[in-house]
């Protein structure tokens, strides 16, 4: 069965204070790999998607790589405004196009 | 361009009751899906549409009904609602071809079921 796993639940950094989130999944075959951020009380919001070992993809203060089996979302020099929720996802083999999510990690980043 | 849009936004029902949720997009995609979302559970897909005419079930359809009105609407209705389904129900869109996966969400509809 497809998992997704992340990587702290929860973590807290001070303004300034770099670190990374994980996901690590088990699919056959994977199609993709995809980030995106949750405020509170919003949807999902897409960041990247990366589909190959090595791939690496950047937006701003984070930097989303890839490997064989887990992704590591890099957040370098973090402000309160990266605060939010990071999910990460696979497509799911057995529902067409649709993502198989993992729970989450909830980033507060603190001033 | 609004994108994905859910209604109602916030919902109370007693148990038993029964209610839609409505969803449309405007980005002229193909597929679209229902998740809900509960604390320390993720989101969990409930059911999806990969077009026009077509749905299927996905993680968690138990206790759910879907019907694709047209490309555009998407509905999933409790037929009687119970609190097992108290959540945040979000449906999302993507289009067809190299962007399949990429699903962009609606703002989420809170339901509570008493």
């Amino acid at each position: 069965e497809d998992q997704v796993t992340q990587s702290p639940e929860a973590l807290r950094l001070q303004e300034g204070e770099s670190s990374s989130l994980n996901c690590s999944y088990t699919v056959s075959g994977l199609r993709g790999l995809f980030w995106y951020r949750q405020d509170p009380g919003k949807g999902p919001e897409f960041l990247f998607t990366l589909y190959s070992a090595g791939e690496e993809k950047e937006k701003e203060r984070l930097k989303a790589t890839l490997t064989k089996k887990e992704s590591f979302l890099h957040i370098t020099a973090p402000k309160p405004e990266d605060s939010a929720t990071y999910l990460c996802a696979v497509p799911a083999n057995q529902a067409g196009t649709a993502l198989i999510f993992g729970k989450g990690t909830t980033l507060s980043v603190s001033s | 361009n609004a994108g994905v849009t859910q209604t109602p936004k916030f919902q109370v029902l007693k148990t038993g009751q029964s209610m839609t949720l409505q969803c449309a997009q405007d980005m002229n995609h193909n597929s679209m899906y229902w998740y809900r979302q509960d604390p320390g559970m993720g989101l969990r897909l409930i059911y999806y549409s990969a077009s026009e005419g077509t749905t299927d079930k996905g993680e968690v359809p138990n206790g759910y009904n879907v019907s694709r009105l047209n490309k555009r609407e998407f509905s999933l209705r409790l037929e009687s609602a119970a609190p097992s389904q108290t959540s945040v129900y979000f449906c999302a869109s993507s289009e067809l071809g190299a962007g399949a996966n990429v699903l962009t969400f609606g703002a989420g509809s809170r339901l509570t079921v008493l």
